[in-house]
């Protein structure tokens, strides 16, 4: 089992520069999400989705967007990468939600804006 | 505000004692309350899930108690070993969108 994959798994970016972290899981998980972890600040949710078609913001959705087109797949898209972006980011899903389901991580994409 | 707290931030035992970690919250009105590992430079894994109708979850040498009224729950780790050592996170599931709060970690190290 793949699990939940993220690619890339380390990004160098220039301030300014656009790009699209990838997540897919293979779980057929319902709930997906994005999370980003800074050193002090702990693990703070940007956007989450309950299912194909539908997303909304969490935390800290700023500077980020994200789209659902398939049940596997839950892209994060900066649009103009800054140098606060600089940070670990970590996609998440779940079978049935977090009112019951465990979470799954991926391994993470370390990426760090110039 | 649902306000997740891990105390100490850093643990340093021996091989072989029985320890615990602590997790305290705010607001006691959670759907399940989840432990993770984190281990440097690694995703988070998933320990132990605690519904809030339950009061513990044990998996192997782990053990996880729940006790919502008072806003707390413990990991309790029975013979620690080095490949113990790692970031032990505890999150709450709260609100209508169900959100999940991270505390933001003990950090273990079990010395041989």
């Amino acid at each position: 089992n793949a699990g939940v994959t993220q690619t890339p798994k380390f990004q160098v970016l220039k301030t300014g520069q656009s790009m699209t972290l990838q997540c897919a899981q293979d779980m057929n998980h319902e709930y997906m999400s994005w999370y980003r972890q800074d050193p002090g600040m702990g693990l703070r949710l940007i956007h989450y989705s309950v299912g194909a078609g539908i997303t909304d913001q969490g935390e800290v959705p700023n500077g980020y967007n994200v789209s659902r087109s398939t049940t596997e797949d839950f892209p994060l898209r900066l649009l103009s990468a800054a140098p606060s972006q600089t940070s670990v980011y970590f996609c998440a899903s779940s079978f049935s939600g977090l009112r019951t389901g465990e979470l799954f991580f991926g391994e993470g994409s370390r990426l760090t804006v110039l | 505000k649902q306000e997740v707290t891990q105390i100490p931030a850093a643990l340093s035992v021996p091989e072989g004692e029985n320890l615990v970690l602590n997790c305290s919250f705010t607001d006691s009105a959670i759907y399940n309350l989840q432990w993770f590992r984190q281990d440097p430079g690694k995703g988070l894994t998933s320990l132990l899930l605690i519904q809030s109708s339950q009061r513990e979850q044990t998996s192997g040498r782990l053990n996880a108690s729940l006790d919502k009224s008072s806003g707390r729950s413990t990991l309790y780790i029975a013979a620690s070993q080095p490949g113990d050592s790692a970031t032990y996170l505890c999150a709450v599931s709260t609100g209508a969108n169900s959100k999940l709060t991270f505390g933001k970690g003990i950090t273990l190290s079990v010395r041989p």
